[in-house]
């Protein structure tokens, strides 16, 4: 069935420190992925998105390239602030399907 | 601005006591979705509603009901909470159908319940 398996956390960094959270799918047919970010307390937001291959998805400085021959959607931002400390959910969604599928989630630190 | 809401935001029942947690949503979307979330985990789907049709999953536990009286309106009834249904309940929305923002889901804040 779908999958998706992204990094254990947690993960700590320093303020300005570069940041790259795994995520790799298993899908049988043509999914959208996703990031989605949870800040303490709150619920899920959409972070960004890319719907087909190759396309970059980019939300307030995180990017992340759908790569349809490794299967993957890894999470990347240039400089961390300690605002970004949340838990980050990769998830993909099959066309036409109603159910996303989540990834455990990364729990992501900054330290001033 | 279009959301979803959920209240109570913070809900605290007794053991066995049925407990009814209500979502809106305002962007009109004929998909709404319960999700059942502990300690950061990732959400587990409980059941959604594509317009007036309802689709549990397959390992929901009977103890949990849901209602769809309108778009906008869905609620999560607990018959009789165990310690173990104590958690973050997320309401989402999605469209589905149109080509716009498709398969996107929309999260409530969420409804945090705690069973005495």
């Amino acid at each position: 069935g779908d999958s998706v398996t992204q990094m254990e956390g947690p993960v700590t960094l320093s303020e300005e420190a570069f940041l790259t959270i795994n995520c790799t799918y298993t899908a049988t047919g043509y999914p959208s992925l996703f990031w989605y970010v949870q800040y303490p307390g709150e619920g899920l937001q959409l972070l960004l998105k890319a719907t087909k291959a190759d396309d970059k998805g980019s939300n307030k400085g995180f990017e992340a390239t759908y790569r349809k021959e490794t299967t993957s959607f890894h999470l990347e931002k240039g400089s961390v602030q300690v605002s970004d400390s949340a838990v980050y959910f990769c998830a993909l969604s099959v066309t036409g399907g109603f159910k996303t599928i989540f990834g455990a989630g990364t729990r992501l630190f900054v330290k001033a | 601005d279009a959301m979803v809401i959920q209240n109570p935001r913070y809900q605290v029942t007794q053991f066995g006591k049925p407990v009814t947690l209500s979502c809106s949503q305002t962007l009109n979307h004929n998909v709404m979705y319960w999700y059942q979330q502990k300690s950061s985990q990732a959400p587990k789907l409980l059941f959604h509603y594509y317009d007036k049709d309802f689709n549990n999953e397959a390992d929901t536990p009977d103890n949990f009901q849901s209602r769809r009286p309108n778009t906008s309106f869905c609620f999560l009834d607990i018959r009789s909470p165990g310690l173990g249904d104590a958690a973050m309940y997320l309401c989402a929305t999605t469209t589905w159908g149109g080509l716009a923002d498709r398969d996107t889901q929309y999260f409530g804040p969420g409804t945090r319940l705690t069973v005495l």
